[in-house]
Order: C-alpha cells, then sequence, then structure tokens
C-alpha cells in the first residue's frame, strides 16, 4: 500500500527565507503527487500537484515541488517565505490507473517568524 | 459556485451518543469522499461514492460508522455509538472524475468526551 512521510510536523523559518517541506513516498511506481495547504478554518486546498510530466511543478503563491524518482522524494519549495505562508501543508500521493484513492502525510505545520 | 459544505462544524458529544455530519458536493460532482483525520496523524481516507453507490469503503473503521449518500447528492455520515477514539476532524471532498482534482470541506471536528 502506498504511503506517504513528512519530515518534521513543526517547519519554522524567518519571513524572506526559504521554505522546504520535505515529503517521501513508498510506491515504486511513480505515484500522482500533490501538495495541499489548509489554513486556519478553511479547508484543504491544492498547491500543485504532478502527474508524470515535468519533474519540476510550479503551484500557486510561489511554491514550487521537484519530483525525484531516485529519491522517491517530491519535497515543497518557496524562495522566499511570506507570513501569509503560515498554514498546515500536507503531501498526498495517488496510484495511477483508473480510480485509486489519495493517501495523505501527517502534515506539516509552517510558521513563518518576522 | 459553491464549494464543498459540511455541516455541523463543529460536535461535542458524549460516548455513546450519536452524530450526524453531513456533506454538500459540489454540484455536479458525481464523486465524494470521506476523510478524517485524527488529532497530530495523517488525513486517513474512510470511503468514496460515486453518485449514490458506495465505490470503496476499505478505509471505514468498524460499523458503528455508516455513510449514505441518497439521490447521489448530500451525504451524511452517522457514528453510532460513538467512542473516544471517534475524536477528529471529518472533511468531505468531491471531484468531478474519479481521478480529478479533490475539493475538500472545512472539515466537521467531533469532540468525544
Amino acid at each position: 500500500a502506498q504511503s506517504v512521510t513528512q519530515l518534521g510536523s513543526h517547519v519554522s523559518v524567518s519571513e524572506g527565507a526559504l521554505v522546504l517541506l520535505r515529503c517521501n513516498y513508498s510506491s515504486s511506481v511513480p505515484p500522482y503527487l500533490f501538495w495541499y495547504v489548509q489554513y486556519p478554518n478553511q479547508g484543504l486546498q491544492l498547491l500543485l500537484k504532478y502527474t508524470s510530466a515535468a519533474t519540476l511543478v510550479k503551484g500557486i503563491n510561489g511554491f514550487e515541488a521537484e519530483f525525484k524518482k531516485s529519491e522517491t522524494s517530491f519535497h515543497l519549495t518557496k524562495p522566499s517565505a511570506h507570513m501569509s505562508d503560515a498554514a498546515e501543508y500536507f503531501c498526498a500521493a495517488q496510484n495511477s490507473g483508473g480510480y485509486q484513492k489519495v493517501t495523505f502525510g501527517t502534515g506539516t505545520k509552517l510558521q513563518v517568524i518576522p | 459556485e459553491a464549494g464543498v459544505t459540511q455541516f455541523p462544524s463543529h460536535s461535542v458529544i458524549e460516548k455513546g451518543q450519536t452524530v450526524t455530519l453531513r456533506c454538500d458536493p459540489i454540484s455536479g460532482h458525481d464523486n465524494l469522499y470521506w476523510y478524517r483525520r485524527v488529532m497530530g496523524k495523517e488525513i486517513k481516507f474512510l470511503l468514496h461514492f460515486v453518485k449514490e453507490s458506495k465505490q470503496d469503503e476499505s478505509g471505514m473503521p468498524n460499523n458503528r460508522f455508516l455513510a449514505e449518500r441518497t439521490g447521489g447528492t448530500y451525504s451524511t455520515l452517522k457514528v453510532q455509538p460513538a467512542e473516544l477514539e471517534d475524536s477528529g476532524v471529518y472533511f468531505c471532498a468531491s471531484s468531478q472524475g474519479a481521478g480529478g482534482e479533490l475539493f475538500f470541506g472545512e472539515g466537521s471536528r467531533l469532540t468525544v468526551l
């Protein structure tokens, strides 16, 4: 079964610093990969997704993620953190081919320090 | 266009009571999913409806949980009787196609005392 591991339940960065949130998946066959964000008192919102096209995926709000098959990773980055980026971020994976359920990681709370 | 709406946003009940959570998907979305997040853990899949039919209910924890989707529109998730370990946030999501983007509601937080 597919599993998703997010390293670090809490990450703190200074405003303007690089944001790096780590995600690894378990499948030997590259799945579809997603990053979702949850702002306080809101639902999950899709940031970006990888579906076997370009390995560098650009999302909303200046975020991007790079798919690395050799490392089974899909880390999320943003060059310069903004206060409004403070939220919880979830990495998720979905095996390709027909209907497949989405598997989520445990989430990473991002704190941005002024 | 309205997004996925869930009701109630927060419910506090005592162990042994019954709670019913409701989800209204985006209009026209045939696929409806229920997920649950127990505090600090991952968001776990519960089940998936295609219209009114259960496509996959492999994530339902036990027979105290009953999900329905009347007429292929809104869905309800009933927990009866509730136990302490049922506490968490229950998310509903909908999508147009089976592999389409999931649109999530804000979640229903359930606290069982």
